[in-house]
């Protein structure tokens, strides 16, 4: 089955600095790799996804990019801002298989 | 649109109880339900997928014994922890897929969850 793997696992930035996040995925059949934001007790809310046949997405200040052949993607955060931090997860998902990475808790220090 | 919502938010019982928690879909049809547990700290842990109408899908390690998934109709899927034990406090998570005009039968929506306290 899917390994999903996140790196950092925390991350400390300061308020306008830009923040990234890594996964690496092991099964070459996924084509859905959306990310999450959690904020404590409360639900995720997917914030940006990306398929199989892009490389790259952008939505604001949020942009994800995806390396098939390395199979790893990423999650970039420009212009970051006390409401940013939260605990970020990525996924990969392939038809009702979804698993996902173990999380990054991202600070952003006003 | 894409509203996932689920009941009870919290709930404490008994060790030796059984708790149903409740999965509905708002505004659209779900034909594929998901169940995750997350325990302080840690990520989401896939325990099944409930697709309407049919038996769910457990993951390895999960007892479908004691996590019973019913998913009678395209928006109601319902966990009911049997027989529950302190280890089985946590949060647990449902999530849905959306067929809603412009989406992506990919996207998961999920519900704001249930903290579940065994005693």
């Amino acid at each position: 089955g899917e390994n999903v793997e996140q790196h950092p696992s925390t991350l400390s930035v300061q308020e306008g600095d830009s923040a990234v996040i890594k996964c690496t995925y092991s099964d070459s059949a996924s084509n859905y790799f959306p990310w999450y934001k959690q904020e404590l007790g409360k639900r995720p809310q997917l914030i940006i996804d990306i398929r199989s046949n892009v490389g790259e997405k952008k939505d604001q200040r949020i942009a994800v990019t995806l390396n098939k052949t390395a199979k790893h993607f990423s999650l970039h955060i420009t212009e970051t801002q006390p409401e940013d931090s939260a605990v970020y997860f990525c996924a990969a998902s392939y038809n009702n298989d979804m698993r996902f990475g173990a999380g990054t808790r991202l600070t952003v220090k006003p | 649109g894409a509203v996932v919502s689920q009941h009870p938010s919290w709930v404490i019982c008994k060790s030796g109880t059984s708790v149903k928690i409740e999965c509905r879909s708002l505004d659209f049809q779900a034909t594929t339900m998901f169940w995750y547990r997350q325990f302080p700290k840690q990520s989401l842990m896939l325990m099944a997928t409930s697709n309407e109408g049919s038996k769910a899908t457990y993951e390895q390690g999960v007892e479908k014994d004691k996590f019973l998934i019913n998913h009678a109709s395209l928006t109601l899927s319902t966990l009911t922890v049997t027989s529950a034990h302190p280890e089985d406090s946590s949060f647990y998570i449902c999530s849905a897929r959306t067929n809603r005009a412009g989406g992506s039968l990919l996207e998961q929506y999920f519900g704001p969850g249930t903290r579940l306290t065994v005693t």
